[in-house]
């Protein structure tokens, strides 16, 4: 069965940095593509980026550019999320999840459970 | 950049269709998924590609897409089917993934 299991709740201070990561399992890792989802309280989807775990070629939403990085290890079949300079507005639930067919525009048919990351000083 | 439009909210009483939209320019020409999500839950994908149905979707759930508007259509409703539903499109013009505002569904 496949699944994507996230890193725990992080509290974090203003202009720090956090690192999520998304443990997979059930099918091979590099096949599909790992999109990172973010949702603040209350409000809806926003996507963050996309990484190609074949090539490691990645495709970040233009107003993360710049303090975002997705990486992946095959070895460990983990995708990971680094988001740096945090502000208050970084305060959400950070999800991962597969794409069906290897494309960053695909649907996203696998999810993780969810990262809280809050940001407070 | 792509907008795609949702309406906040639907009401729909048991056993009746919802109807849930998502509108953008000529967004018949693009592929639009549809999520639902439960509070306190991660979004479950429903439909995919204006109107795939993955595997454990009930069949009460379709999808289609044509010129300004695809829509997502729940026959029978139930009470189960209360939650927040989502589409979202890829905007080719800047390699982007964009996501509807969601549209909350409540069920009288």
């Amino acid at each position: 069965q496949v699944h994507l299991v996230q890193s725990g709740a992080e509290v974090k201070k203003p202009g720090a940095s956090m690192k999520v990561s998304c443990k997979t399992s059930g099918y091979t890792f590099t096949t599909y593509g790992i999109t990172w989802v973010r949702q603040a309280p209350g409000q809806g989807l926003e996507w963050m980026g996309w990484i190609n775990t074949y090539s490691g070629n990645t495709n970040y939403a233009q107003k993360f550019q710049g303090r975002l990085t997705m990486t992946t290890d095959t070895a460990t079949t983990t995708a990971y999320m680094e988001l740096r300079s945090l502000g208050f507005d970084d305060t959400a639930v950070y999800y991962c999840a597969r794409d069906i067919g290897g494309f960053a525009g695909d649907a996203f048919d696998i999810w993780g459970q969810g990262t809280m990351v809050t940001v407070s000083s | 950049s792509y907008v795609v439009t949702q309406p906040p909210s639907v009401s729909v009483a048991p056993g009746k269709t919802a109807t849930i939209t998502c509108g953008g320019h000529n967004i018949g020409s693009k592929g639009v998924h549809w999520y639902q999500q439960k509070p306190g839950q991660a979004p479950v994908l429903v439909i995919s590609y204006d109107s795939d149905r993955p595997s454990g979707i009930p069949e009460r759930f379709s999808g289609s897409n044509s010129g300004n508007t695809a829509t997502l259509t729940i026959s029978r409703v139930e009470a189960g089917d209360e939650a927040d539903y989502y589409c979202q499109v890829w905007n080719s013009g800047t390699d982007h993934v964009v996501f509807g505002g969601g549209t909350k569904l409540t069920v009288l």
